[in-house]
């Protein structure tokens, strides 16, 4: 595997509340990502990160925040959880263009 | 804006034999690199294979090969001698160079086509 771990693998919370997910590596790799997986959607990029501290969105970024104070920790945040933000979240890495390896998943429930 | 479409939901392929799983994509970059990832049932995303857009030749690992037709903008995937492990979502997905930072790309993923590998 490539050293990539998500935490909490599952969650479940309530509409309104704030959910942090958290993806930490030990590859130091540069550049790390954030994804959702939706029936139907295949996967769609949330926010990416090219080193610490800079990031920018992706292509479904309404709702989410991220951040990266270290090289090895990736954070997604969602302010106040919706029902339509239940989906499973993948962390991926890379050191650029290199194919990116993804974390196991973390399923987040929101009711 | 750039696209990649798989328009197979779901196949069947009996154990032992060949099977092709389709991918067009749509883009107007002349570098781009395509990719394939298994998602077995237990849900991590597996790095199958990956053909850049100036490769000469189709790439190959093991008993997956890319079908790269660059004039048809398709990236077929080919299992050959199929195994019962082999069930399970597979996806395409394009390289999309970032316009802040060329050398961190973002993956635009297909829809996934679902295999199922009968014994």
């Amino acid at each position: 595997d490539a050293g990539i771990t998500q935490s909490p693998r599952h969650k479940v919370t309530e509409t309104g509340t704030p959910v942090t997910l958290r993806c930490h590596q030990t590859e130091n790799h540069r550049y790390m990502y954030w994804y959702r997986q939706d029936p139907g959607h295949g996967l769609r990029l949330i926010h990416y990160s090219y080193g610490v501290k800079d990031t920018d969105k992706g292509e479904v970024s309404d709702g989410y925040s991220v951040s990266r104070s270290k090289t090895e920790d990736f954070l997604l945040t969602l302010e106040s959880a919706t029902s339509s933000q239940t989906s499973v979240y993948f962390c991926a890495i890379s050191t650029g263009d290199q194919p990116q390896h993804f974390g196991d998943g973390t399923r987040l429930s929101i009711l | 804006a750039q696209k990649i479409t798989q328009t197979q939901p779901g196949m069947f392929v009996q154990e032992k034999e060949a099977v092709t799983l389709d991918c067009t994509y749509d883009t107007s970059d002349p570098s781009y690199g395509l990719f394939w990832y298994k998602q077995p049932s237990s849900g991590e995303m597996i790095f199958l294979i990956y053909q850049g857009s100036y490769d000469q030749q189709n790439a190959t690992e093991g008993r997956y090969s890319l079908n790269f037709q660059k004039a048809r903008k398709s990236a077929n995937l080919v299992i050959s001698a199929s195994q019962l492990g082999d069930s399970a979502m597979y996806f395409c997905a394009m390289r999309e160079v970032s316009a802040i930072m060329d050398s961190s790309y973002k993956l635009i993923f297909g829809s996934g086509t679902r295999l199922l590998v009968r014994p």
